[in-house]
């Protein structure tokens, strides 16, 4: 089992919708959580970043974290084609300031 | 400012040949990051410089794989006797350390490798 579960899509939504993607993991040591967007033939970006758990919101952008559930989520509201992308969740250990474990990858495409 | 740069953005070798994958990190950023990205797959971590410091191998995926960081800025990645799974790409990440709240990496654009 993978320390990190993310559904890899694809997600296909219409242009305004509210889109959901979500993450699991099983190293109960991650306190910072991030999402990453990463489009066709780029490197990732990063979107959103996240200490421990709550929630954190970005213009069209929030991220949770419950933390005893294992599971964090990145909502966008207000979808736009320009979102068309994957979306990468990431993780790290407290006091780590090392290697990022990363989710597969969500593809999101949003059509106009 | 300019970012995480790499070289070369696409590279074909045969099976067998050894290959060199260039990154320049964003200039003061302490801390370099190799990874790799197979297709469906997520970001599989490789190696991860931080200053003077001995780098973190762990990633490394056999011992045909290696990297070095001089003059603690640019690195190379070298893959010795190329094989056909090691087609992927390959990403750079730099990032300040030292911050405790923030642990932002920013990504080059990657390099290609196809294995033929």
């Amino acid at each position: 089992q993978k320390e990190v579960e993310q559904d890899p899509g694809p997600l296909s939504v219409p242009e305004g919708a509210i889109v959901s993607l979500n993450c699991t993991y099983s190293n109960s040591a991650f306190q910072y959580f991030m999402w990453y967007r990463q489009y066709s033939r780029k490197g990732p970006e990063l979107l959103m970043y996240t200490y421990s758990s709550g929630n954190k919101e970005d213009g069209r952008f929030t991220a949770q974290v419950d933390k005893s559930s294992k599971y964090i989520s990145l909502f966008i509201r207000d979808s736009q084609p320009s979102d068309s992308a994957t979306y990468l969740c990431a993780m790290s250990a407290y006091g780590s300031a090392r290697q990022l474990t990363f989710g597969s990858g969500t593809q999101l495409t949003v059509l106009p | 400012g300019a970012g995480v740069s790499q070289s070369p953005s696409n590279k074909v070798t045969e099976k067998g040949k050894d290959v060199e994958l260039r990154c320049d990190p964003i200039s003061g950023h302490t801390a370099l990051y190799w990874y790799r990205q197979s297709l469906g797959q997520g970001l599989e971590f490789l190696i991860y410089f931080q200053g003077n410091s001995a780098p973190d191998k762990s990633g490394l995926p056999s011992d045909r794989f290696s990297a070095e960081r001089t003059g603690g800025s640019v690195s190379t990645l070298t893959i010795q006797r190329t094989q056909q799974e090691d087609s992927a790409v390959y990403l750079c990440a730099s990032s300040l350390v030292g911050r405790r709240d923030r642990y932002e990496q920013y990504f080059g654009p990657g390099t290609r490798l196809t294995v033929t």
